[in-house]
Protein backbone atom coordinates (compact mmCIF):
# COMPACT_ATOMS: atom_id res chain seq x y z
CA UNK A 1 0.00 0.00 0.00
CA UNK A 2 1.13 3.49 -1.17
CA UNK A 3 1.96 5.71 2.04
CA UNK A 4 -0.37 8.41 0.54
CA UNK A 5 -3.49 7.85 -1.44
CA UNK A 6 -4.98 9.96 -4.11
CA UNK A 7 -7.57 9.46 -6.71
CA UNK A 8 -6.20 10.58 -9.90
CA UNK A 9 -9.07 11.62 -11.27
CA UNK A 10 -9.67 13.66 -13.74
CA UNK A 11 -12.30 15.79 -11.35
CA UNK A 12 -13.90 18.50 -13.92
CA UNK A 13 -16.35 21.20 -11.88
CA UNK A 14 -17.45 23.78 -13.37
CA UNK A 15 -15.94 27.58 -12.65
CA UNK A 16 -17.49 29.00 -9.83
CA UNK A 17 -18.25 26.00 -7.78
CA UNK A 18 -16.31 24.50 -5.47
CA UNK A 19 -13.66 21.83 -6.28
CA UNK A 20 -13.06 19.13 -3.54
CA UNK A 21 -9.60 17.05 -3.45
CA UNK A 22 -8.67 14.34 -1.11
CA UNK A 23 -5.79 12.06 0.32
CA UNK A 24 -5.44 8.89 2.35
CA UNK A 25 -2.89 8.14 4.31
CA UNK A 26 -1.29 4.80 5.96
CA UNK A 27 1.13 6.36 8.62
CA UNK A 28 -1.47 6.74 12.21
CA UNK A 29 1.91 8.96 13.10
CA UNK A 30 2.17 11.01 10.39
CA UNK A 31 1.67 14.93 11.98
CA UNK A 32 2.04 17.33 8.88
CA UNK A 33 1.09 17.29 5.28
CA UNK A 34 1.02 19.65 1.88
CA UNK A 35 -0.98 20.35 -1.00
CA UNK A 36 1.21 21.42 -4.31
CA UNK A 37 -0.25 22.37 -7.76
CA UNK A 38 1.69 21.42 -10.69
CA UNK A 39 0.59 23.00 -13.90
CA UNK A 40 1.67 21.32 -17.44
CA UNK A 41 5.35 20.99 -18.05
CA UNK A 42 5.98 22.64 -14.49
CA UNK A 43 7.39 22.39 -11.28
CA UNK A 44 5.01 21.64 -8.07
CA UNK A 45 4.62 24.68 -5.75
CA UNK A 46 3.38 24.36 -2.53
CA UNK A 47 -0.38 25.94 -1.50
CA UNK A 48 -1.09 24.75 1.55
CA UNK A 49 0.31 23.34 4.42
CA UNK A 50 -1.46 21.43 7.44
CA UNK A 51 -0.42 19.78 10.64
CA UNK A 52 -3.28 19.79 12.96
CA UNK A 53 -6.89 18.36 13.01
CA UNK A 54 -9.55 20.64 11.73
CA UNK A 55 -9.36 23.15 8.61
CA UNK A 56 -6.56 25.92 7.93
CA UNK A 57 -8.18 28.82 5.63
CA UNK A 58 -5.92 30.59 3.08
CA UNK A 59 -7.94 33.04 0.55
CA UNK A 60 -10.07 30.63 -1.81
CA UNK A 61 -8.65 27.53 -0.38
CA UNK A 62 -9.22 25.40 2.66
CA UNK A 63 -7.25 22.35 3.80
CA UNK A 64 -8.58 20.05 6.23
CA UNK A 65 -7.13 17.65 8.30
CA UNK A 66 -8.74 14.44 10.27
CA UNK A 67 -5.95 12.51 11.87
CA UNK A 68 -8.43 9.87 13.35
CA UNK A 69 -9.53 8.88 9.89
CA UNK A 70 -6.26 9.58 8.14
CA UNK A 71 -7.69 11.82 5.37
CA UNK A 72 -6.68 15.42 4.21
CA UNK A 73 -8.73 17.21 2.10
CA UNK A 74 -8.30 20.24 0.12
CA UNK A 75 -11.27 22.72 -0.98
CA UNK A 76 -11.03 25.25 -3.24
CA UNK A 77 -13.74 27.66 -3.60
CA UNK A 78 -14.81 29.90 -6.92
CA UNK A 79 -13.01 27.65 -8.78
CA UNK A 80 -11.39 29.57 -12.00
CA UNK A 81 -9.97 28.01 -14.99
CA UNK A 82 -6.79 29.45 -13.66
CA UNK A 83 -7.02 26.78 -11.11
CA UNK A 84 -6.78 23.71 -13.74
CA UNK A 85 -3.71 22.30 -12.51
CA UNK A 86 -2.68 18.66 -10.71
CA UNK A 87 -2.92 19.11 -7.08
CA UNK A 88 -0.71 16.65 -5.21
CA UNK A 89 -1.14 15.86 -1.89
CA UNK A 90 2.73 14.98 0.48
CA UNK A 91 3.71 14.15 3.93
CA UNK A 92 6.76 12.96 5.46
CA UNK A 93 6.04 9.35 7.25
CA UNK A 94 6.92 8.80 10.79
CA UNK A 95 9.32 6.77 10.63
CA UNK A 96 12.06 8.23 8.03
CA UNK A 97 10.49 12.02 8.77
CA UNK A 98 13.08 13.40 6.22
CA UNK A 99 10.90 11.63 3.47
CA UNK A 100 8.72 13.64 1.45
CA UNK A 101 6.08 11.20 -0.39
CA UNK A 102 3.38 11.85 -2.56
CA UNK A 103 0.16 10.75 -3.95
CA UNK A 104 0.01 10.30 -7.58
CA UNK A 105 -2.13 13.70 -7.71
CA UNK A 106 -5.39 14.29 -8.75
CA UNK A 107 -6.21 16.39 -12.25
CA UNK A 108 -8.43 19.43 -11.57
CA UNK A 109 -10.39 20.56 -14.53
CA UNK A 110 -12.24 24.07 -14.26
CA UNK A 111 -14.48 25.00 -17.51
CA UNK A 112 -15.70 28.06 -17.95
CA UNK B 1 17.83 34.27 -6.45
CA UNK B 2 18.22 30.70 -8.18
CA UNK B 3 17.08 28.58 -5.44
CA UNK B 4 17.14 24.78 -7.01
CA UNK B 5 18.64 24.22 -10.72
CA UNK B 6 18.83 21.45 -12.21
CA UNK B 7 21.08 20.30 -15.58
CA UNK B 8 20.22 19.35 -17.82
CA UNK B 9 17.17 20.40 -18.82
CA UNK B 10 16.20 17.42 -21.72
CA UNK B 11 18.46 14.76 -22.47
CA UNK B 12 18.16 12.15 -24.84
CA UNK B 13 20.35 8.38 -23.87
CA UNK B 14 20.56 5.15 -25.64
CA UNK B 15 19.98 2.30 -24.14
CA UNK B 16 23.11 0.84 -21.66
CA UNK B 17 24.78 4.59 -21.65
CA UNK B 18 25.31 6.60 -18.21
CA UNK B 19 24.86 10.19 -17.15
CA UNK B 20 24.68 11.77 -14.19
CA UNK B 21 21.83 14.72 -13.32
CA UNK B 22 23.19 17.54 -11.45
CA UNK B 23 21.14 19.51 -8.77
CA UNK B 24 22.35 22.49 -6.22
CA UNK B 25 20.47 24.82 -3.98
CA UNK B 26 21.27 28.52 -2.80
CA UNK B 27 18.66 28.32 0.58
CA UNK B 28 21.35 26.73 2.77
CA UNK B 29 18.99 23.42 2.87
CA UNK B 30 19.97 20.54 4.97
CA UNK B 31 17.68 17.92 3.15
CA UNK B 32 17.60 17.09 -0.73
CA UNK B 33 15.65 14.86 -3.16
CA UNK B 34 15.30 13.19 -6.17
CA UNK B 35 11.70 12.16 -7.65
CA UNK B 36 10.68 10.94 -10.76
CA UNK B 37 7.35 11.82 -12.55
CA UNK B 38 5.74 9.32 -15.10
CA UNK B 39 2.21 9.85 -16.44
CA UNK B 40 -0.44 8.93 -13.90
CA UNK B 41 2.12 7.92 -10.95
CA UNK B 42 2.93 11.10 -9.22
CA UNK B 43 6.36 11.99 -7.66
CA UNK B 44 7.91 8.74 -6.83
CA UNK B 45 10.98 9.30 -4.27
CA UNK B 46 13.96 7.72 -6.02
CA UNK B 47 16.77 8.91 -3.38
CA UNK B 48 17.36 11.75 -0.39
CA UNK B 49 19.72 12.80 1.32
CA UNK B 50 18.60 13.90 4.70
CA UNK B 51 21.43 16.19 5.40
CA UNK B 52 25.03 16.38 4.10
CA UNK B 53 26.96 13.00 4.60
CA UNK B 54 23.78 10.69 4.15
CA UNK B 55 21.93 9.45 1.52
CA UNK B 56 19.18 6.65 1.61
CA UNK B 57 16.33 4.79 -0.67
CA UNK B 58 13.23 6.33 -1.56
CA UNK B 59 10.07 4.08 -3.29
CA UNK B 60 11.68 3.33 -6.17
CA UNK B 61 16.55 3.30 -6.25
CA UNK B 62 16.68 0.45 -8.45
CA UNK B 63 19.02 1.41 -11.35
CA UNK B 64 19.99 4.62 -9.72
CA UNK B 65 22.87 6.25 -7.64
CA UNK B 66 23.31 9.17 -6.07
CA UNK B 67 26.33 11.22 -4.44
CA UNK B 68 25.46 14.21 -1.73
CA UNK B 69 28.77 16.23 -3.30
CA UNK B 70 28.35 18.70 -0.41
CA UNK B 71 25.38 20.80 1.60
CA UNK B 72 24.65 22.64 -2.22
CA UNK B 73 24.96 19.65 -4.01
CA UNK B 74 23.29 16.11 -5.15
CA UNK B 75 23.45 14.22 -8.03
CA UNK B 76 21.57 11.06 -9.51
CA UNK B 77 23.54 8.91 -12.10
CA UNK B 78 21.95 6.46 -13.94
CA UNK B 79 24.50 3.86 -14.48
CA UNK B 80 23.43 2.00 -17.63
CA UNK B 81 20.42 3.68 -18.74
CA UNK B 82 17.16 1.45 -19.50
CA UNK B 83 13.77 3.08 -21.45
CA UNK B 84 11.75 2.34 -18.11
CA UNK B 85 13.71 5.26 -16.63
CA UNK B 86 12.59 7.31 -19.32
CA UNK B 87 10.52 10.04 -17.21
CA UNK B 88 10.90 13.60 -16.16
CA UNK B 89 13.42 13.80 -12.94
CA UNK B 90 12.73 16.85 -10.07
CA UNK B 91 15.67 17.53 -7.57
CA UNK B 92 13.81 18.99 -4.58
CA UNK B 93 15.46 20.85 -1.67
CA UNK B 94 13.82 21.69 2.34
CA UNK B 95 15.08 22.41 5.41
CA UNK B 96 14.00 19.11 7.16
CA UNK B 97 12.04 17.95 9.60
CA UNK B 98 8.03 17.71 9.10
CA UNK B 99 7.29 21.07 8.97
CA UNK B 100 8.84 22.78 6.03
CA UNK B 101 8.59 23.15 2.95
CA UNK B 102 10.20 21.50 0.07
CA UNK B 103 11.34 23.89 -3.33
CA UNK B 104 11.49 22.29 -6.43
CA UNK B 105 14.19 22.68 -9.45
CA UNK B 106 12.59 22.72 -12.93
CA UNK B 107 13.20 19.43 -13.79
CA UNK B 108 14.70 17.25 -16.73
CA UNK B 109 13.35 15.40 -18.84
CA UNK B 110 14.96 11.95 -20.03
CA UNK B 111 14.02 9.45 -22.51
CA UNK B 112 15.92 6.72 -23.40
CA UNK B 113 15.83 4.73 -26.80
Amino acid sequence: QKEVEQNSGPLSVPEGAIASLNCTYSDRGSQSFFWYRQYSGKSPELIMFIYSNGDKEDGRFTAQLNKASQYVSLLIRDSQPSDSATYLCAGPPVLGYNKLIFGAGTRLAVHP
Amino acid sequence: NAGVTQTPKFQVLKTGQSMTLQCAQDMNHNSMYWYRQDPGMGLRLIYYSASEGTTDKGEVPNGYNVSRLNKREFSLRLESAAPSQTSVYFCASRFGGTNTEAFFGQGTRLTVV
